[in-house]
């Protein structure tokens, strides 16, 4: 079944505890984006990439990183985190960003940082 | 800058009526317009697209076309179901890699 995976789906922690989100698609798309979805402000776009070893800035990047070493994994790094990152995150991929415009979502990371 | 503004919600219809969601962006250049939505305790998906000035997008009796003279992009339906109801997002697509998103409009149909 084609599909975005994430994991995990529900994390509290605390302030500094480094944590990585994973991400995964076996639909061998080139694009790959992560998101945070909070109330009144809908999703805005944290980091993103074209391809391996691509990546770049979106709306959002402070407090994150990513990295793109293999073509269907892309995750997403909060080295130090703080109470507001604590939010709603959905990685998503898409093949033929440019003609299709289609992103395919995982089910979300719902994350509290307390 | 790049950015959506959508209706805010929710919007609470009883079923078979008419829907409206108002959609206004600003960009620079040619972006192109989606509409995603999202069931509860799911991620997006596409509803759809446009491209360009004046190209309409339709999906699942839904509508929505591209106005480059009032930069809108509202979302249409002429007969809502209870099974549509969801949180629904305009979207813009910048620079063929950069995506921005309205904050979303809930809609509640009821029986």
């Amino acid at each position: 079944e084609a599909q975005v995976t994430q994991n995990p789906r529900y994390l509290i922690t605390v302030t500094g505890k480094k944590l990585t989100v994973t991400c995964s698609q076996n639909m061998n798309h080139e694009y790959m984006s992560w998101y945070r979805q909070d109330p009144g402000l809908g999703l805005r776009q944290i980091y993103y990439s074209m391809n391996v070893e691509v990546t770049d800035k979106g709306d959002v990047p402070e407090g994150y990183k990513v990295s793109r070493k293999e073509k269907r994994n892309f995750p997403l790094i909060l080295e130090s985190p703080s109470p507001n990152q604590t939010s709603l995150y959905f990685c998503a991929s898409s093949f033929e960003l440019a003609n299709t415009g289609e992103l395919f979502f995982g089910e979300g990371s719902r994350l509290t940082v307390l | 800058g790049n950015s959506v503004t959508q209706m805010e919600g929710p919007v609470t219809l009883s079923e078979e009526a008419f829907l409206t969601i108002n959609c206004t962006y600003t960009a620079t250049g040619y972006p192109s317009l989606f509409w995603y939505v999202q069931y509860p305790g799911e991620g997006l998906q596409l509803l759809l697209k446009a491209t360009k000035a004046d190209d309409k997008g339709s999906n699942k009796g839904f509508e929505a076309t591209y106005r480059k003279e009032t930069t809108s992009f509202h979302l249409e339906k002429g007969s809502v179901q209870v099974s549509d109801s969801a949180v629904y997002f305009c979207a813009l697509l910048y620079n063929f890699n950069k995506f921005y998103f309205g904050s979303g409009t809930k809609l509640n149909v009821k029986p």
